[in-house]
């Protein structure tokens, strides 16, 4: 199953809502996970079961869909979630990843 | 608390083999499955495949069989990957993770071991 996301990068200020898209190239029901990565850094989960927050994640990070289109959603962009996002499906084997949704300054 | 730690960078030749680890600690070892990822400088993730800790049962993502093997040494809660007949196109960070309670998400996953394949 691929993954495409939307877009591969973006510019935002602190504070702002910012909306990134992940497509499936077949369903997936809701087996599809969000990761934040910073530079050097491993990933860390932010949303699975697409749309349930892991604890300890700041409720500004949301997510939604099910299906083949998925959405995560940072309300109001803070200076540390500058980094890129990744999406990943756990429907089908192999398990697959996004290209990434970088977010910047 | 819960935590992969993986051993340190490698700095291989074409042809060569190179073994990475990954000990896990915070949790029953052989309750969770573990699995390998990869990511190429500059470049998103590729799955590699899984180990079930509790058989030790192996699972490869196609392209990744043969040069890469999954193993374990569950008495420190150790898991493996070794890969044979390096190419520089295995120059990655290559990361473990273990599957989340519900299956549906990896967490936590190891810091990353990069392994650069140069002559």
């Amino acid at each position: 199953i691929q993954l495409t996301q939307s877009p591969s990068s973006l510019s935002a200020s602190v504070g702002d809502r910012v909306t990134i898209t992940c497509r499936a190239s077949q369903g997936i029901s809701s087996y599809l996970a969000w990761y934040q990565q910073k530079p050097g850094k491993a990933p860390k989960v932010l949303i699975y079961a697409a749309s349930t927050l892991q604890s300890g994640v700041p409720s500004r990070f949301s997510g939604s869909g099910s299906g083949t289109d998925f959405t995560l959603t940072i309300s109001s962009l803070q200076p540390e979630d500058f980094a890129t996002y990744y999406c990943q499906q756990l429907n089908t084997l192999p398990l697959t990843f996004g290209p990434g949704t970088k977010v910047d300054i | 608390q819960v935590q992969l730690v993986q051993s340190g960078s490698e700095l291989k030749k074409p042809g060569a083999s190179v073994k990475v680890s990954c000990k896990a600690s915070g949790y029953s070892f052989t309750t969770y499955t573990l699995n390998w990822v990869r990511q190429a400088p500059g470049q998103g993730f590729e799955w590699l495949g899984w180990i079930n800790t509790n058989t030790g049962n192996p699972t490869y993502a196609q392209g990744f069989t043969g040069r890469f093997v999954f193993s374990l040494d569950t008495s420190v809660s150790t898991a493996y990957l070794q890969i044979t007949n390096l190419k520089p196109e295995d120059t990655a960070v290559y990361f473990c993770a273990r599957d989340s309670s519900g299956g549906n998400w990896f967490d936590p996953w190891g810091q990353g071991t990069l392994v650069s394949v140069s002559s």
